[in-house]
C-alpha cells in the first residue's frame, strides 16, 4: 500500500527556520516525483514545486522559488520542505504528493504550519 | 505569467448535470496540459477525481467525467448528488516540470 506520512503540526515564530518531512512507503521512492502543495486557510491549493528523488532535479513554482527549499533523501525514502525564515503568511497546511502522469495520485495527510509571534 | 482560470461558483439541482471548466489566460487547454481535477474534502487532503483529461481515478463514480470542450478542460458531473457540493480545482501542466492549480469552483447543489 502506497503511503505518504508527513511530520506533525508545527507552531513557530516569525524568523524561525523549519523543515517538514514526508516519508513514503509501498513503492519505489525513486520512480515517481514528489511535490509539495500549499493550502492557505479558506483558499485553494497552490503547486509549490516538485523533486525527482532519483537525482534531486527540482522544479519550483516562480511564486515559491527562493522562499522554500525542497529536498529528498532516497536512503530513507523521505522528501522535505524547508524554510530559513518563516513569515506569518506561511501559515497554511502543506501536503506532499506523489506525481504520476502530471497529476497527483497519492497525498500525504498534510502538515499544519502556524507562524505567529 | 499564465494563470489557470475557473468559474468562481456554480449551482446545480440534485440529479442535474453541471460542467465546470478550466482555462488559461493565454492560449488554449489541450491534452498536452494533462488536465486533472480534485475535490476539496473537509479536514482531509483533496481527492483526486480525473487525470490525463478524462481518466477517472480509482474509486471515483462514473458520474464524474473529464473532457476538452472548446479551448478549456471540463469536468462534468451527471446526476449531481448532495454530497457533490464542494470546491473543485483543476491542475494544468505548463511545461518544464511545472504545473499550476486553478483558483477553484465552489459548487452548490440545491
Amino acid at each position: 500500500e502506497v503511503q505518504l506520512v508527513q511530520s506533525g503540526a508545527e507552531v513557530k515564530k516569525p524568523g524561525e527556520s523549519l523543515k517538514i518531512s514526508c516519508k513514503t512507503s509501498g513503492y519505489s521512492f525513486t520512480t515517481y516525483w514528489i511535490g509539495w502543495v500549499r493550502q492557505l486557510p479558506g483558499k485553494g491549493p497552490e503547486w509549490m514545486g516538485i523533486i525527482d528523488p532519483d537525482d534531486s532535479d527540482i522544479r519550483y513554482s516562480p511564486s515559491f522559488k527562493g522562499q522554500v527549499t525542497i529536498s529528498a533523501d532516497k536512503s530513507i525514502s523521505t522528501a522535505f520542505l524547508q524554510w530559513t525564515s518563516l513569515k506569518p503568511s506561511d501559515t497554511a497546511i502543506y501536503y506532499c504528493v506523489r506525481e504520476r502522469l502530471r497529476h497527483f495520485d497519492y497525498w500525504g495527510q498534510g502538515t499544519q504550519v502556524t507562524v505567529s509571534s | 505569467q499564465t494563470v489557470v482560470t475557473q468559474e468562481s461558483s456554480f449551482s446545480v439541482s440534485p440529479g442535474g448535470t453541471v460542467t465546470l471548466t478550466c482555462g488559461l489566460t493565454s492560449g488554449s487547454v489541450s491534452t498536452s496540459h494533462y488536465p486533472s481535477w480534485y475535490q476539496r474534502t473537509p479536514g482531509q487532503a483533496p481527492r483526486t477525481l480525473i487525470y490525463s483529461t478524462n481518466t477517472r481515478f480509482s474509486g471515483v463514480p462514473d458520474r464524474f467525467s473529464g473532457s476538452i470542450l472548446g479551448n478549456k478542460a471540463a469536468l462534468t458531473i451527471t446526476g449531481a448528488q448532495a454530497d457533490d457540493e464542494s470546491d473543485y480545482f483543476c491542475l494544468l501542466y505548463l511545461g518544464h516540470g511545472i504545473s499550476v492549480f486553478g483558483g477553484g469552483t465552489k459548487l452548490t447543489v440545491l
